[in-house]
């Protein structure tokens, strides 16, 4: 079955270090999601990216951040300088056709700021 | 905000028992969906219930939409241990889902 790979599982950085997170989407999908959960809190929304554009972000997702789909399989997620804030579980997603249907999720990438 | 919000923020019960979380929300919506996610890993879709829909089922869940009330709920009977895990509802927004708090829900055995 078709699934989101994330890397790294986890990832320890020094505050003030860029992190850069990846994710391999489902091949056919077309619509792709950052969100970050940090510990024992909710799953928040970070960034949508369609047709090679972010369609929509946070707030969170400040000028720190940036999303990338350099190859056409890869989708990244850049933290310029890190913040102890800024450490959290972030999972990819991706959905197919639809913006409005099911979300597949990865395992999520671990970032721990020290 | 659109976000759903669960209810109970945690639920623990005996496996075999039937456990039901409740989901509001502010906005009108496309669709509402459940996700699970076991401790520490990614969420993974249950069901989805469109706005036109008042019911619909899978397997052990069932799933009520109340446009009305702007609630849901969702029902897993006959709950079985592996069944452990935090259930979230999820609001369809124009561009993105977004999450409420979730129900951590226990099973017992």
């Amino acid at each position: 079955e078709p699934e989101v790979t994330q890397t790294p599982s986890h990832q320890v950085t020094q505050m003030g270090q860029e992190v850069i997170l990846r994710c391999v989407p489902i091949s056919n999908h077309l619509y792709f999601y950052w969100y970050r959960q940090i510990l024992g809190q909710k799953v928040e929304f970070l960034v949508s990216f369609y047709n090679n554009e972010i369609s929509e972000k946070s707030e969170i997702f400040d000028d720190q951040f940036s999303v990338e789909r350099p190859d056409g399989s890869n989708f990244t997620l850049k933290i310029r300088s890190t913040k102890l804030e800024d450490s959290a579980m972030y999972f990819c997603a991706s959905s197919d056709l639809s913006q409005t249907g099911e979300l597949f999720f990865g395992e999520g990438s671990r970032l721990t700021v020290l | 905000s659109q976000q759903g919000e669960e209810d109970p923020q945690a639920l623990s019960i005996q496996e075999g028992e039937n456990a039901t979380m409740n989901c509001s929300y502010k906005t009108s919506i496309n669709n509402l969906q459940w996700y699970r996610q076991n401790s520490g890993r990614g969420l993974v879709h249950l069901i989805l219930i469109r706005s036109n829909e008042r019911e619909k089922h899978s397997g052990r869940l069932r799933v009520t939409l109340d446009t009305s009330k702007k609630s849901s709920s969702l029902l897993i009977t006959a709950s079985r241990a592996a069944d452990t895990a935090s259930y979230f509802c999820a609001t369809v927004g124009a561009q993105k889902l977004v999450f409420g708090q979730g129900t951590r829900l226990t099973i017992n055995p």
